[in-house]
């Protein structure tokens, strides 16, 4: 199956700072790109759409100032987070649709700390 | 995006025996999907169910859909120590891209 990564696998950062998270489509060009967040025990819920060379859309109660997402490429996402705070400490996953296979395939996912 | 619901919630069962977990959704739907995450993992794609299809098996996964009662269904038969995971369905709503996971089911297996 197609290949998607991100990075970093993980990251701690202290309170007011911002981190950057990857996300790359390796074997396919992909247009749209998306971005979930997963807190522990529960599943996952998504933030944004993003599309390639466009504005992100994002889901109701996610802050587009706070996550950041640009897509500068078919194979590049970034989110980022920030002035990180405690409460965004997350799994968060993208994933990104191949046009040609019309299918879904998800990153490993990035583990966010924030101190 | 409003979350589905699964049932059980958790699920412990003994080695070899047959695992089943359901799930239901809200919306009408292009399709249906069945994820597994290990603890603190990514996800692992298992099954891609089409609106248009009732039943679909991959070794011993077996997956149904009831889009009339907006409902799937997910079984593990022989269950192995190693299917020891959570499991979620998520759905790709008409005219969305992004989908809706459900809330999960954590499946213990007893060796």
């Amino acid at each position: 199956g197609a290949v998607v990564s991100q990075h970093p696998s993980w990251v701690i950062c202290k309170s007011g700072t911002s981190v950057k998270i990857e996300c790359r489509s390796l074997d396919f060009q992909a247009t749209t790109m998306f971005w979930y967040r997963q807190f522990p025990k529960q599943s996952l819920m998504l933030m944004a759409t993003s599309n390639e060379g466009s504005k992100a859309t994002y889901e109701q109660g996610v802050e587009k100032d706070k996550f950041l997402i640009n897509h500068a490429s078919l194979t590049l996402s970034t989110l980022t987070v920030t002035s990180a705070h405690p409460e965004d400490s997350s799994f968060y996953i993208c994933s990104a649709r191949d046009p040609g296979r019309n299918e879904q395939y998800f990153g490993p996912g990035t583990r966010l700390t924030v101190t | 995006s409003q979350q589905g619901e699964e049932d059980p919630q958790a699920l412990s069962i003994q080695e070899g025996e047959n695992a089943t977990m359901n799930c239901s959704y809200k919306t009408s739907i292009n399709n249906l999907q069945w994820y597994r995450q290990n603890s603190g993992r990514g996800l692992v794609h298992l099954i891609l169910i089409r609106s248009n299809e009732r039943e679909k098996h991959s070794g011993r996964l077996r997956v149904t859909l009831d889009t009339s009662k907006k409902s799937s269904s997910l079984l593990i038969t022989a269950s192995r120590a190693a299917d020891t995971a959570s499991y979620f369905c998520a759905t790709e709503p008409w005219g969305a891209d992004g989908l809706t996971f459900g809330k999960g089911t954590h499946l213990i297996i007893q060796p």
